[in-house]
């Protein structure tokens, strides 16, 4: 089975700053790859899919990068409301696995 | 506006059965695969289960094949997860989610519902 290991798995910043989060699978998943975001007691929402297409309505301070093993999940000025648990997804086959997730808060 | 509103859940003892159900509006049930995705208690999103729009691809955690089946009725717009020998680390809220396409895989989720708790414990 292919996992998902995200990194890290908190992380606390300023409003502004450039959040960077990481998530790598074990073996090569193309693009095949999903980003969501979960705020505290709510559901998770699609925020990336195609490694780098961003859902529409998500703010365009969201971005995705990266095809084979490697991708990065990029908050380019951290808001407020992003405080939230983020989670990588891979869906290239049968078992659509999850990351660990990365909790975001705010410095 | 689409909505996934899941029900069924509850407390159970461990090794009896409960059947979760999903009711399905705001778009064509029969035109996408559906998903099945937990979260215990304070941890992370774990997938359960999926099934293509007609039922004909069908898969499982590792951790729940052979004692969930997932199932759908395309006239009712509606999605179950029959769980048998339910055990205490089955414990999670319970989601159901809209895949993009009809197709099993591949495929990401959204939207996702509410969820529905169910809590395995003697």
């Amino acid at each position: 089975d292919i996992q998902m290991t995200q990194s890290p798995s908190s992380l606390s910043a300023s409003v502004g700053d450039r959040v960077t989060i990481t998530c790598r699978a074990s073996q090569g998943i193309s693009n095949y790859l999903a980003w969501y975001q979960q705020k505290p007691g709510k559901v998770p929402k699609l925020l990336i899919y195609a490694a780098s297409t961003l859902q529409s309505g998500v703010p365009s301070r969201f971005s995705g990068s990266g095809s084979g093993t490697d991708f990065t999940l990029t908050i380019s000025s951290l808001q407020p409301e992003d405080v939230a648990t983020y989670y990588c997804q891979k869906y290239n086959s049968a078992l659509l696995t999850f990351g660990g997730g990365t909790k975001v808060e705010i410095k | 506006e689409v909505q996934l509103v899941e029900s069924g859940g509850g407390l159970v003892q461990p090794g009896r059965s409960l059947r979760l159900s999903c009711a399905a509006s705001g778009f064509t049930f029969d035109d996408y695969a559906m998903h099945w995705v937990r979260q215990a208690p304070g941890k992370g999103l774990e997938w359960v289960s999926g099934i293509s729009w007609n039922s004909g691809s069908i898969g499982y955690a590792d951790s729940v094949k052979g004692r969930f089946t997932i199932s759908r009725d395309n006239a009712k717009n509606s999605l179950y997860l029959q769980m048998n020998s339910l055990r205490a680390e089955d414990t999670a809220l319970y989601y159901c989610a809209k895949a993009h396409s009809g197709w099993y895989i591949p495929n990401w989720f959204d939207p996702w519902g509410q969820g529905t708790l169910v809590t395995v414990s003697s």
